[in-house]
């Protein structure tokens, strides 16, 4: 079946270590997105990518490294000058056509440190 | 002035119950609108995609009101499954990028 692969599911990160969450996706979209969720806080984007070997910073990029050397994956860094890296993150993929191009999210990567 | 607004809810409503979610939007130029389900700690998943003329899906029917620059959620029969947060999102071009813009979501507690 076709979908989007995030890993680690939980991660633990003391501070001043970056960490890298993976993504791959099997839909053979051309964009791929990275975003943020905090409690009682809307879904807020780092990075996106809409072709491979080119990426553009979204709403919240500071602290947070993104490549996409492959179509398939979007492995986003938090680095540690990401100040609140506590958060649940969530990899989305969608085609890039005219008119309704539909969000598929992976299962999200939920990054505490410690 | 948030560019997608939801009511937090939660909205607690007993089994067979109707409930309708509103959500409104700042920027007239938006192109697609959708709602999105997602249960706590899960990644949300698509519930529908809006069209202009309105559209249904079993118990669920979405609405465009592009005048008044909102969208709404209606659940008819609500079951204990549907108990959720619905997060409308809004599409549109901002420097010639293609932007998906979430609201907070509506938090829904379907009771027994």
């Amino acid at each position: 079946d076709g979908g989007i692969t995030q890993s680690p599911k939980y991660l633990f990160r003391k501070e001043g270590q970056n960490v890298t969450l993976s993504c791959e996706q099997n839909l053979n979209h051309d964009a791929m997105y990275w975003y943020r969720q905090d409690p009682g806080q809307g879904l807020r984007l780092i990075y996106y990518s809409q072709i491979v070997n080119d990426f553009q910073k979204g709403d919240i990029a500071e602290g947070y490294s993104v490549s996409r050397e492959k179509k398939e994956s979007f492995p986003l860094t938090v680095t540690s000058a990401q100040k609140n890296p506590t958060a649940f993150y969530l990899c989305a993929s969608s085609t890039t056509g005219s008119g309704a191009n539909v969000l598929t999210f992976g299962a999200g990567s939920r990054l505490t440190v410690l | 002035r948030k560019e997608v607004e939801q009511d937090p809810g939660p909205f607690n409503v007993p089994e067979g119950a109707t409930v309708a979610f509103n959500c409104t939007y700042s920027n007239s130029a938006s192109q697609s609108f959708f709602w999105y389900r997602q249960d706590c700690r899960k990644e949300p998943k698509l519930l529908m995609s809006v069209y202009s003329s309105g559209n249904e899906d079993g118990r669920f029917t979405a609405q465009l009101n592009r005048a008044s620059q909102y969208i709404s959620l209606l659940i008819r029969d609500s079951k204990l499954s549907d108990s959720a947060t619905y997060l409308c999102v809004v599409t549109g071009r901002g420097s010639g990028t293609y932007k998906y813009i979430f609201g907070t979501g509506t938090r829904l507690k379907v009771l027994a």
